[in-house]
């Protein structure tokens, strides 16, 4: 799987949009972006996955640039309880249920 | 639904003492997974299940050994409990098996705080 980059720490206030970026330039063709996050002492939190296209759900949109090296988690109008470590994964199709390659993330952190 | 269920919540072992960390899941979900979490760090896989009756090595297997007892439950078992051991184990499920698992999230319990003294 491919490696991913994040920022170790970000801040936001509350109410605004948060935009955690992950760089993932070693990507290839067959592999899907994973957005996870993990609140202290809960176990990690599926957000949002995908391939190429931009998605979005309930929880928080995801922009993949058109050359796939990159991508934005948006968290549209972020609250206190969105302060969580963010993790970026990239996994790849077709390659076995092993599950996924968790880094040290983005450690969000949402001001009042 | 409860999803994925981790039991203890919170065990204390001496060194040399064995316990059997218990996972269970309620949505029907061929693949299993158990992790564990040291402070500061990531992540890492120690077993995984991608059907019933299967288990393979994940990137930190040594110590420990697995069951995948039935479609719902995946146990992690401690032989001999050593201090290297002490972690946060948590325990994942996803829908999808081995040809599809890519596109299928996976679902976390809230893990076993395991202190071996």
């Amino acid at each position: 799987d491919a490696k991913t980059t994040q920022p170790t720490s970000m801040d936001c206030a509350e109410g605004r949009a948060a935009n955690l970026p992950c760089n993932h330039s070693t990507i290839s063709g067959n592999e899907y972006v994973y957005w996870y996050r993990q609140i202290h002492s809960q176990g990690p939190q599926y957000i949002i996955h995908g391939l190429k296209n931009n998605e979005t759900n309930e929880m928080a949109s995801l922009i993949i640039t058109e050359d796939r090296k990159s991508s934005t988690l948006i968290l549209p109008h972020a609250t206190l309880r969105d302060t969580a470590v963010y993790y970026c994964i990239v996994r790849v199709k077709g390659g076995g249920a092993d599950g996924l390659t968790f880094g040290k993330g983005t450690h969000l952190i949402i001001q009042p | 639904n409860a999803g994925v269920t981790q039991t203890p919540k919170f065990q204390v072992l001496k060194t040399g003492q064995s316990m059997t960390l218990q996972c269970a899941q309620d949505m029907n979900h061929n693949s299993m997974y158990w992790y564990r979490q040291d402070p500061g760090m990531g992540l890492r896989l120690i077993y995984y299940s991608a059907s019933e009756g299967t288990t393979d090595k994940g990137e930190v297997p040594n110590g420990y050994n697995v069951s995948r007892l039935n479609k719902r439950e995946f146990s992690l078992r401690l032989e001999s409990a050593a201090p290297s051991q002490t972690s946060v184990y948590f325990c994942a499920s996803s829908e999808l098996g081995a040809r599809a698992s890519y596109n299928s999230p996976l679902h976390f319990g809230n893990g076993t705080r395991l202190t071996v003294t």
